[in-house]
């Protein structure tokens, strides 16, 4: 099957700084969204993304399909920013299904 | 229309019973998935559903897990049986065909 990493696995920021959030894939998918986890453990939608470039405020996410990859990016971090981020994808060879990565524990400190 | 609906948001029960869970999608999406996620961990795909068909069953889901969703609306998944390890979150999710959208999820206790 397919194989989803994320990086870095834990992220310490200070309120008002950028991050960068990292997702590698093994093989070709048709299909990649990114999600917030709150506390409570409801996933929150950010981006569906398969390729190219979106912007939502303060976020915004790139995808590379050829080189199998997509970053996350969030910038002027506000502590409400908190929680774990995962990056999903449904591999074209595979069932319809999502595979997660391990997610982006981020926390922000005021 | 409220998103993706899941029931009981907690459940606690022993080692051995049988446990029930509910799905409601979101009305106008006709694929409907299951996924457990174990602390720590991303959450892991179990079965989806097209309208009313079961189409794929990950090696996750042990004949003591069934999921049905009888008239392609709402799903059930039972867990029967139940042991220690299946102490987990269940969510749910939906789609019409690109972006899925999950439920809060039921989370499972077994003592």
């Amino acid at each position: 099957g397919i194989q989803v990493e994320q990086s870095p696995p834990d992220l310490i920021l200070q309120e008002g700084a950028n991050s960068t959030l990292r997702c590698n894939f093994s093989d070709s998918v048709n299909n990649l969204q990114w999600f917030h986890q709150n506390p409570w453990g409801q996933l929150i939608n950010l981006f569906y993304i398969p390729s190219g470039t979106k912007q939502n405020g303060r976020l915004s996410a790139t995808t590379v399909a050829t080189e199998r990859y997509s970053l996350l990016y969030i910038s002027s971090s506000q502590t409400t920013d908190s929680g774990v981020y995962f990056c999903a994808v449904i591999w074209r060879g595979g069932a319809d299904g999502l595979t997660f990565g391990k997610g982006t524990h981020l926390i922000i400190q005021p | 229309d409220t998103g993706v609906s899941q029931d009981p948001r907690h459940k606690i029960t022993k080692r051995g019973q049988n446990v029930t869970f509910r799905c409601d999608p979101i009305s106008e999406h006709n694929r409907l998935y299951w996924y457990r996620q174990t602390l720590g961990q991303g959450p892991e795909f179990l079965t989806y559903f097209q309208n009313e068909a079961q189409l794929e069953k990950s090696r996750l889901l042990s004949d003591r897990f069934s999921a049905e969703r009888p008239k392609g609306s709402f799903s059930t998944l039972e867990i029967q049986r139940t042991e220690q390890g299946d102490s987990a979150m269940y969510l749910c999710a939906s789609k019409e065909d690109t972006e899925a959208f999950f439920g809060q999820g039921t989370r499972l206790t077994v003592v």
